[in-house]
């Protein structure tokens, strides 16, 4: 089955403790994205890949890392996570770069306390 | 770059009522639009899309939506609402010129529906 797996889906942890949320695909897609949702706010995209090696900065970049060593994972990291950084977070992956098919993970909320 | 809003960051409508929610998108080369809905504590799931096919999209649950380039607008409609299509609504665009956009989403539209 083709899907989008993160995790884990759901996570509390403490101000300042680094942390890595997971996303991998099974679909051989080269675009992958991750996004964070916000009361208010809608999906903002926080970084961007287009292949291995080559990512990009998306709207909201700060306090956030990514990883692109293998073409079916692209992990998230929060080296020192702060309380606004408490949010709901979507990994996407599509075949092109428009993604007008793209396939979303189930989400991971995140509280930082 | 690209843009969309929604407008209406609430909408409430009765049982059986129309449902229009509302997006403008902005955008310097042909966009594609989808509309994404969100149900309580669930991820997301597409509703239908615009690829520069028919300019009448229908998509799942009887929601269709129309694009509409001199309005810059894909209004999303249903003729009737039921209780179960109360839903967090985003529209979102990315285009086909190539760039690393992505989608660029809408801040959302809560539909309520009244009994």
């Amino acid at each position: 089955e083709a899907q989008v797996t993160q995790n884990p889906r759901y996570l509390i942890t403490v101000t300042g403790k680094k942390l890595t949320v997971t996303c991998s695909q099974n679909m051989n897609h080269e675009y992958m994205s991750w996004y964070r949702q916000d009361p208010g706010l809608g999906l903002r995209q926080i970084y961007y890949s287009m292949n291995v090696e080559v990512t990009d900065k998306g709207d909201v970049p700060e306090g956030y890392k990514v990883s692109r060593k293998e073409k079916r994972n692209f992990p998230l990291i929060l080296e020192s996570p702060s309380p606004n950084q408490t949010s709901l977070y979507f990994c996407a992956s599509s075949l092109g770069q428009s993604f007008t098919e793209a396939f979303f993970g189930q989400g991971t909320r995140l509280t930082v306390v | 770059a690209q843009s969309v809003t929604q407008l209406g960051s609430h909408v409430s409508v009765s049982e059986g009522a129309l449902v229009l929610l509302r997006c403008n998108y902005s955008s310097s080369v042909p966009p594609y639009l989808f509309w994404y809905v969100q149900y309580p504590n669930q991820g997301l799931q597409l509703l239908l899309k615009y690829t520069s096919a028919a300019t009448l999209v229908k998509g799942i649950n009887g929601f269709e939506a129309e694009f509409k380039k001199s309005e810059t607008s894909f209004h999303l409609t249903k003729p009737s609402a039921h209780m179960s299509d109360a839903a967090e609504y985003f529209c979102a665009v990315s285009y086909s010129g190539g760039g690393a956009d992505g989608l660029t989403f809408g801040k959302g539209t809560h539909l309520i529906i009244q009994p």
